[in-house]
């Protein structure tokens, strides 16, 4: 139980475009979703708290124009880069809280965004 | 404000020796704690997780102790394998907020 699947694993897209990254908690409900950057041989950065019904809550220094996040079910949340620039290229991860209290967090395998 | 410090890496080992990887941890009240492990090209993984003082979570051999009055959640394994070799982040979820703190991540490389 408590698998989170993204989609897709992997994109590469020209600069000014914009990329759409999905996250679905497959068999759980989750009301808090979370997305994270990771760069290289770093730890994880988060970048935004998704509440499901709500406005994303955004971690200081995250723009929030640029990276549109939309939590419109219990299982899906989406985070949209907008006009995608190379600085934007790394390794997207989203996490959902799991069902239980105490229980952690349960993250997805993670997309590799290469902005050209 | 709560925070996680965690023991620089890499950190490098043959098989078969013991390891240890030092967290220590900054909170108010009473925070639950967490190692996670991300192996190479994997998502990341809960390996263990403790939710009160005294707690021991363990799981695939990997053991850690929350002790409140060090305020340290050290992993230990008493015998490594080649398998083992990913980077381990330790993460601690505050009594109010549903944010993980993270460690900055520890790699370890196991040599046959």
């Amino acid at each position: 139980g408590a698998v989170v699947s993204q989609h897709p694993s992997r994109v590469i897209c020209k600069s000014g475009t914009s990329v759409k990254i999905e996250c679905r908690s497959l068999d759980f409900q989750a009301t808090t979703m979370f997305w994270y950057r990771q760069f290289p041989k770093k730890s994880l950065m988060l970048m935004a708290t998704s509440n499901e019904g709500s406005k994303a809550t955004y971690e200081q220094g995250v723009e929030k124009d640029k990276f549109l996040i939309n939590h419109a079910s219990l299982t899906l949340s989406t985070l949209t880069v907008t006009s995608a620039h190379p600085e934007d290229s790394s390794f997207y991860i989203c996490s959902a809280r799991g069902p239980a209290a105490g229980e952690g967090q349960f993250f997805g395998p993670g997309t590799r965004l290469t902005v050209l | 404000g709560n925070s996680v410090t965690q023991m620089e890496g890499p950190v490098t080992l043959s098989e078969e020796a013991f390891l240890t990887i030092n967290c220590t941890y900054t909170a108010t009240g009473y925070p639950s704690l967490f190692w996670y492990v991300q192996y190479p090209g994997e998502g990341l993984q809960l390996l263990l997780k403790a939710t009160k003082a005294d707690d021991k979570g363990s799981n695939k051999g990997f053991e850690a102790t929350y002790r409140k009055e060090t305020t340290s959640f050290h992993l230990e394994k008493g015998s490594v394998q080649v398998s083992d070799s990913a980077v381990y982040f330790c993460a601690l979820s505050g009594s109010n907020n549903r944010k993980l703190i993270w460690g900055l991540g520890t790699s370890l490389a196991v040599n046959p």
